[in-house]
């Protein structure tokens, strides 16, 4: 199994709202990521954590918050995000296998829209 | 530092034909390459990989890659194309430090036509 599920599916958000994006993984992986992903563009990395540390945030505006609350769990908390912050966002997680290094597998992402 | 330049940034092909979805890498040290898959409004799959061993990788729905480390390339193919492969494809590079680095191509969309 190599299901990563992300909720909700979509969200519609105004600037001033404060929101969440929820990733989920149950195959014991030890990184997680967090992209972002605008139309007919490859995913951009914004946050890595491994073994529940921030381990990369790439410059990402501080209107994005990233959490993990446990091993299984990644959480996006959104503030006062601007129009051009709509875009799809992709959670992956990924373990290495020794030898073999890491693949990462993506989740279904969520499509936001901030008014 | 590693880099991926995909060729051709649309492809279109009749249905039934070959399909061949160029990459190109750079690496700096020897690469984990990989290939997704992304349909409209989805994730990305994993189609195939390489880490080590053999060259020729063969993946998800028919498709195959081969590493050619002279050539420093990693070209996506399948024998005979399907509407229902019509998506955008990404090959990435990465490099391995703890967790997983992706560098991606800019992605070709494969188009197929009846």
């Amino acid at each position: 199994d190599t299901e990563v599920t992300q909720t909700p599916k979509h969200l519609v958000m105004g600037m001033t709202n404060k929101k969440s994006l929820k990733c989920e993984q149950h195959m014991g992986h030890r990184a997680m990521y967090w992209y972002k992903q605008k139309a007919k563009k490859p995913p951009e990395l914004m946050f890595v954590y491994s073994y529940e540390k921030l381990s990369i945030n790439e410059s990402v505006p501080s209107r994005f918050s990233p959490e993990c609350p446990n091993s299984s769990l990644l959480n996006l908390h959104l503030h006062a995000l601007q129009p051009e912050d709509s875009a799809l966002y992709l959670c992956a997680s990924s373990q290495e296998v020794q030898g073999r290094g890491e693949t990462q597998y993506f989740g279904p992402g969520t499509r936001l829209l901030v008014l | 530092a590693q880099s991926v330049t995909q060729l051709g940034s649309h492809v279109s092909v009749s249905e039934g034909a070959l399909v061949l979805l160029r990459c190109n890498y750079s690496s700096s040290v020897p690469p984990y390459l990989f290939w997704y898959v992304q349909y409209p409004n989805q994730g990305l799959q994993l189609l195939l990989k390489y880490t080590t061993g053999a060259t020729l990788v063969k993946g998800i729905n028919g498709f195959e890659a081969e590493f050619k480390k002279s050539e420093t390339s990693f070209h996506l193919t399948k024998p005979s194309a399907h509407m229902s492969d019509a998506a955008e494809y990404f090959c990435a590079v990465s490099v391995n430090s703890g967790y997983s680095t992706l560098t991606f191509g800019k992605g070709t969309m494969l188009l197929v036509s009846p």
